[in-house]
């Protein structure tokens, strides 16, 4: 099983807004709506942000909003703040109960 | 709250064993599926096996199979990997995650404990 692709880098200035992609293919995100979005600040454990492609898990803000086309999924971090400056990894049930994440992205507030 | 505290990890020579484990709390153990997640020093994150609540359904992914073995204990509340015939690409930090199988995703993390296969 591949890893999901996801861009090495993104970056905005605050209040603004970044989108990550994440395209795997139809066996993985474009065949199933259990894509999952995991926040992790360095040394730190992940936090899940989104999961089922765009619900949110209590606590998170709705400033992180996600969405799903074909086989590449999305997550957006809108009005962005200096606490989102983090790496984030998608992650997609790949059927026969395995799953697949996605390389990473590090996401920097200028 | 929900807690999970890994431990067991530490340095051990390739073609070794060695065991980890996760203490659970704040939650009802005993109704999860339970999971272990890798990550590899400045790497990505890589699923390793989950084990349903009763411990009747174990999955693996492709790169452990046969080397390692995921269990629970539910009434101690702990969850376990134990590893054995460990190669350099086992390197990692283990997270002890909660699955939620229905959903297919992670809602809560250990803060991971790091295993070191090297001679």
């Amino acid at each position: 099983q591949s890893a999901l692709t996801q861009p090495p880098s993104a970056s905005g200035s605050p209040g603004q807004s970044v989108t990550i992609s994440c395209t795997g293919t139809s066996s993985d995100v474009g065949g199933y709506n259990y894509v999952s979005w995991y926040q992790q600040h360095p040394g730190k454990a992940p936090k899940l942000m989104i999961y089922e492609v765009s619900k949110w898990p209590s606590g998170v803000p709705d400033r992180f909003s996600g969405s799903k086309s074909g086989n590449t999924a999305s997550l957006t971090v809108s009005g962005l703040q200096a606490e989102d400056e983090a790496d984030y990894y998608c992650s997609s049930y790949a059927g026969n109960n395995n799953y697949v994440f996605g390389t990473g992205t590090k996401v920097t507030v200028l | 709250e929900v807690q999970l505290v890994e431990s067991g990890g530490g340095l051990v020579k390739p073609g070794g064993s060695l065991r980890l484990s996760c203490a659970a709390s704040g939650f009802t153990f005993s109704s999860y599926t339970m999971s272990w997640v890798r990550q590899a020093p400045g790497k990505g994150l890589e699923w390793v096996s989950s084990i349903s609540s009763s411990s009747n359904y174990i999955y693996y992914a492709d790169s452990v199979k046969g080397r390692f073995t995921i269990s629970r204990d539910n009434a101690k509340n702990s969850l376990y990997l134990q590893m054995n015939s460990l190669r350099a690409e086992d390197t990692a930090v283990y997270y002890c995650v909660r699955d939620r199988f229905q959903g297919h995703y992670f809602d809560y993390w250990g803060q991971g404990t790091l295993v070191t296969v090297s001679s």
